[in-house]
């Protein structure tokens, strides 16, 4: 299976600030990687896809980038409805795998 | 609108099988560009994967789950279906129905539903 990991796992901000999560895959992925966005009691959403694809619909203060190991979702100015948890996934290949997820704190 | 909607016992007991089902509106599940899947969160924790099927009726499982679970599809009805066998306390979670291409992410959830596993 290919393991994802977030980093962090917490992350404390002010509304306008700029926030980068970062993701790490246990082998290559080449770029199939999404982004997701959970509020508490809701589904997650999602975001981006392959890497750096914003879904049509979300705000483009949303970014991804990256492939291969190593990716990044950033906030460019975080809104007050920004706070929630993010999930990254890799859907290269069949266990589609998670990350542990990163709670996005007010600060 | 494309919708899914998980329905199902909220509580099933030890030991026994856990049955979901997702109903699919607003888009037929025989779309040969979609897979249909199934995702857990225990409470307080993170996503996992369960498995998918094609309309065809060709299935991915989640090697951690595959000896227990069970998905299939119903054209005629528009659902699919997770059986989950053996139940612990450990697989109580909320359980999601979700639309992914391939390859391509989860485009699409249900809303998701609470399974406690209890006595």
């Amino acid at each position: 299976d290919i393991q994802m990991t977030q980093s962090p796992s917490t992350l404390s901000a002010s509304v306008g600030d700029r926030v980068t999560i970062t993701c790490r895959a246990s082998q290559s992925i080449s770029s199939w990687l999404a982004w997701y966005q959970q509020k508490p009691g809701k589904a997650p959403e999602l975001l981006i896809y392959k890497a750096s694809s914003l879904k049509s619909g979300v705000p483009s203060r949303f970014s991804g980038s990256g492939s291969g190991t190593d990716f990044t979702l950033t906030i460019s100015s975080l809104q007050p409805h920004d706070f929630a948890t993010y999930y990254c996934q890799q859907y290269n290949s069949y266990p589609y795998t998670f990350g542990q997820g990163t709670k996005l704190e007010i600060k | 609108q494309l919708q899914l909607q998980e329905s199902g016992p909220g509580l099933v007991k030890p030991s026994e099988t856990l049955s979901l089902t997702c109903t699919v509106s607003g888009g037929s599940i025989s779309s040969s560009s979609y897979y249909w899947g199934w995702i857990r969160q225990p409470p307080g924790k993170g996503l996992e994967w369960i498995g998918s099927i094609f309309y065809s009726g060709s299935t991915y499982y989640n090697p951690s789950l595959k000896s227990r679970v069970t998905i299939s599809v119903d054209t005629s009805k528009n659902e699919f279906s997770l059986k989950l066998s053996s139940v612990t306390a450990a697989d109580t979670a909320v359980y999601y129905c979700a639309r992914h291409g391939y390859p391509a992410p989860m485009d699409v959830w249900g809303k998701g539903t609470t399974v406690t596993v209890s006595s």
